[in-house]
């Protein structure tokens, strides 16, 4: 069954702790990117990869890292140095054309 | 830079009524416009593309470029339509897509 999976559902955080947040897809798509969905707000793009072992920031990268060692993973950390982590982060991937995107179910992180 | 506009952040219809959810976008090139819509608990995911002319759903959109709009209609709404529905915009290929605010649509029995 083809998908794309974020781990972990649910996460805490204390404050200047560094989080992983998995993204795994076996879709077979090239492009891979993390969004972070606050209330009212809509989807705001945080990372994105068109291709192995390269990415590109997005609109709010600043305190988020990523890394693309293969082509069905793409894990997004959050690091201390992000003012407010608290929020609903978003996977997705695409193949080349215009087909949209497929979404993950999401993580919802929390800090305490 | 890119930039779309869901202007109504709840549109409530009755039940058998049309629904049209807005949507305006801001782009220099030739922009591609999606739908995507999150039904409750469940996943965020593509409802139709501009660029297959398609209806899904019941659902229709149609791309206005003198108007820049993309607004989502359906003739008569189900109860089953409620949602949330986000508009998106890209370039062409692998570009990042923009999404709007979301607008959250309630189909009163």
């Amino acid at each position: 069954d083809g998908g794309i999976t974020q781990s972990p559902k649910y996460l805490f955080r204390k404050e200047g702790q560094n989080v992983t947040l998995s993204c795994e897809q076996n879709l077979n798509h090239d492009a891979m990117y993390w969004y972070r969905q606050d209330p009212g707000q809509g989807l705001r793009l945080i990372y994105y990869s068109q291709i192995v072992n390269d990415f590109q920031k997005g609109d709010i990268a600043e305190g988020y890292s990523v890394s693309r060692e293969k082509k069905e993973s793409f894990p997004l950390t959050v690091t201390s140095a992000q003012k407010n982590p608290t929020a609903f982060y978003l996977c997705a991937s695409s193949m080349k054309g215009s087909y949209g995107y497929t979404f993950g179910s999401g993580t919802r992180l929390t800090v305490v | 830079a890119q930039r779309v506009t869901q202007p109504e952040k709840l549109l409530s219809v009755f039940k058998g009524a049309p629904v049209e959810l807005k949507c305006n976008y801001s782009y220099s090139g030739s922009p591609e416009l999606f739908w995507y819509v999150q039904y409750s608990r469940q996943r965020l995911q593509l409802l139709l593309r501009h660029i297959s002319r398609e209806s899904i759903k019941g659902f229709t959109a149609d791309l206005n470029k003198g108007e820049t709009s993309f607004h989502l209609k359906k003739p008569f709404a189900q109860e089953e339509d409620s949602a949330m529905y986000y508009c998106a915009l890209s370039g062409s290929g692998y570009q990042k897509v923009t999404f709007g605010t979301g607008t959250k649509l309630q189909v009163i029995p």
